[in-house]
């Protein structure tokens, strides 16, 4: 039972146009969002994260929506630049020091 | 710099023969995790250690072990490798004081079983 979900596999978007991932889960008792970029032969590293008690957090060209009634959230990169082209993954935290990850989704940025 | 390290980057094992696959940080970090990954699925918790103690998830296989020596080393043993036992093994590291903290990555280990 996935309780974090990335239905889209893949998107691909234009160099300076807006990406938009998503993800949505069921579990009500997550209280904290994270999302990590992948890119080949490389670990996850973590990019930003959203608290439950939030509904948006931004960093940069990076912004977090988060909608808790809906039990969805989205990243947003604006504008979108070839080198942001990994796969992302979001997260979810319920217990101490657990996280609960989505099947991630493949981010291409044609130049 | 801090990071974490996971040695060999590339495993290959027969069927059945055991195998182990090594972490190290240099965050001195409190937590390490273990998550295995299959193809387009998304990174699976095995188990973790906050210090010394132990917390396996309740569906990881008898098959797979750890053991953390000390703060900064962290191994994963799968006893008996499988076919179904082919992926990518991932390392992580929280701070673990603060449980907001996100978690470290290492590069993995991609583990072939032939």
């Amino acid at each position: 039972d996935q309780q974090v979900k990335q239905n889209s596999p893949s998107l691909s978007v234009q160099e300076g146009r807006i990406s938009i991932l998503n993800c949505d889960y069921t579990n009500s008792m997550f209280d904290y969002f994270l999302w990590y970029k992948k890119y080949p032969a490389e670990g996850p590293t973590f990019l930003i994260s959203i608290s439950s008690i939030k509904d948006k957090n931004e960093d940069g060209r990076f912004t977090v929506f988060l909608n808790k009634s809906a039990k969805h959230l989205s990243l947003h990169i604006v504008p979108s630049q070839p080198g942001d082209s990994a796969v992302y993954f979001c997260a979810a935290r319920g217990s101490a020091r657990q996280l609960t990850f989505g099947s991630g989704t493949q981010l291409t940025v044609l130049p | 710099d801090a990071m974490v390290i996971q040695n060999p980057r590339y495993q290959v094992t027969q069927f059945g023969k055991p195998v182990t696959l090594s972490c190290s940080q240099t965050l001195n970090h409190n937590v390490m995790y273990w998550y295995q990954q299959k193809s387009s699925q998304a990174p699976k918790l095995l188990f973790h250690y906050y210090d010394k103690d132990f917390n396996n998830e309740a569906d990881t296989p008898d098959n797979f072990q750890s053991r953390r020596p000390n703060t900064s080393f962290c191994f994963l043993d799968i006893r008996s490798p499988g076919l179904g036992d082919a992926a990518m093994y991932l390392c992580a590291t929280n701070e673990g004081r603060n449980s907001y903290n996100e978690q470290f990555f290492g590069p993995g280990t991609r583990l072939t079983v032939l």
